[in-house]
C-alpha cells in the first residue's frame, strides 16, 4: 500500500498569512496514463471532508483562488495565499493512483 | 443537487453484525463508482471499499476483507456496506462518497453515520 505522509500536523495561522502543508507518497503517484492522482480535502468541525483539489493542482468548481496545489512524483504541496476564519478544519491528501486509496494523516489549522 | 444519505449505524456488540445503506439522489447513481470512508472518533480518514458502477468490481482495505461487504442496487439508487464479525476498531462514523469518473476523487459525501462496536 502506498503511504501517505502529511507535515505539519498542526498549523497556527494568522489571519491573511500564507500557510503551507506538505504531502509525500511512499512512491510516485503518476499513473500509467499520465496523470498524477493525488487529492486534497478539507474537513470543517461537524461536516463530512470536501475536496479542494485534484490531480495535484485542479482546483475544484466553487473554491477560492487563495488554494493551490503544487508538486509531481512523490512530494505535493497544498498552499493558502492569505488564511481566513473559514478555512479552519482538517487538510488531508489522498492518493488514488492505486487500490487501496490511502489518506495522509491530516493537518489541522487553527487561527491565531 | 446531488444527495447522499447513510443510515443504519447504531450500537452493536463485537462479533454482530449491522448493515449500512447509502440513498442517492438527483444523480444518476448507476454511472458512478462508489466508495465507503470511515473515521474513528477523533481520528483521521480511512478509505474502505469501494464498488464499481455496474456492481461487478468490489476491493477493500485488508483489515476488512471476509468480514465486510459492499453491494449497490441500482435500481433502487442505494449503496450499502454488509459489515459483519464487527470489531471494536471498527467503531466509526461511515461515510460513503460518489467517485467523479475518470478522475478518481470524491465529489460528494454523505453526512455519514456512526457505528459503535460495544459490549
Amino acid at each position: 500500500d502506498i503511504v501517505m505522509t502529511q507535515t505539519p500536523l498542526s498549523l497556527s495561522v494568522t489571519p491573511g498569512q500564507p500557510a503551507s502543508i506538505s504531502c509525500k507518497s511512499s512512491q510516485s503517484l503518476l499513473h500509467s496514463d499520465g496523470k498524477t492522482y493525488l487529492c486534497w480535502y478539507l474537513q470543517k468541525p461537524g461536516q463530512p471532508p470536501q475536496v479542494l483539489i485534484s490531480e495535484v493542482s485542479n482546483r475544484f468548481s466553487g473554491v477560492p483562488d487563495r488554494f493551490s496545489g503544487s508538486g509531481s512524483g512523490t512530494d505535493f504541496t497544498l498552499e493558502i495565499s492569505r488564511v481566513e476564519a473559514e478555512d479552519v478544519g482538517v487538510y488531508y491528501c489522498i492518493q488514488s493512483m492505486q487500490l487501496p486509496y490511502t489518506f495522509g494523516q491530516g493537518t489541522k489549522l487553527e487561527i491565531k | 443537487q446531488v444527495q447522499l444519505v447513510e443510515s443504519g449505524g447504531g450500537v452493536v456488540q463485537p462479533g454482530r453484525s449491522l448493515r449500512l445503506s447509502c440513498a442517492a439522489s438527483a444523480f444518476t447513481f448507476s454511472n458512478y463508482a462508489m466508495h465507503w470512508v470511515r473515521q474513528a472518533p477523533g481520528k483521521g480518514l480511512e478509505w474502505v471499499a469501494v464498488i464499481s458502477y455496474d456492481g461487478s468490481k468490489d476491493f477493500y482495505i485488508d483489515s476488512v476483507k471476509g468480514r465486510f461487504t459492499v453491494s449497490r442496487d441500482n435500481s433502487r439508487n442505494t449503496l450499502y456496506l454488509q459489515m459483519n464479525s464487527l470489531r471494536a476498531e471498527d467503531t466509526a462514523v461511515y461515510f460513503c462518497a460518489r467517485e467523479k469518473p475518470i478522475q478518481y476523487y470524491f465529489d460528494n459525501w454523505g453526512q455519514g453515520t456512526l457505528v459503535t462496536v460495544s459490549s
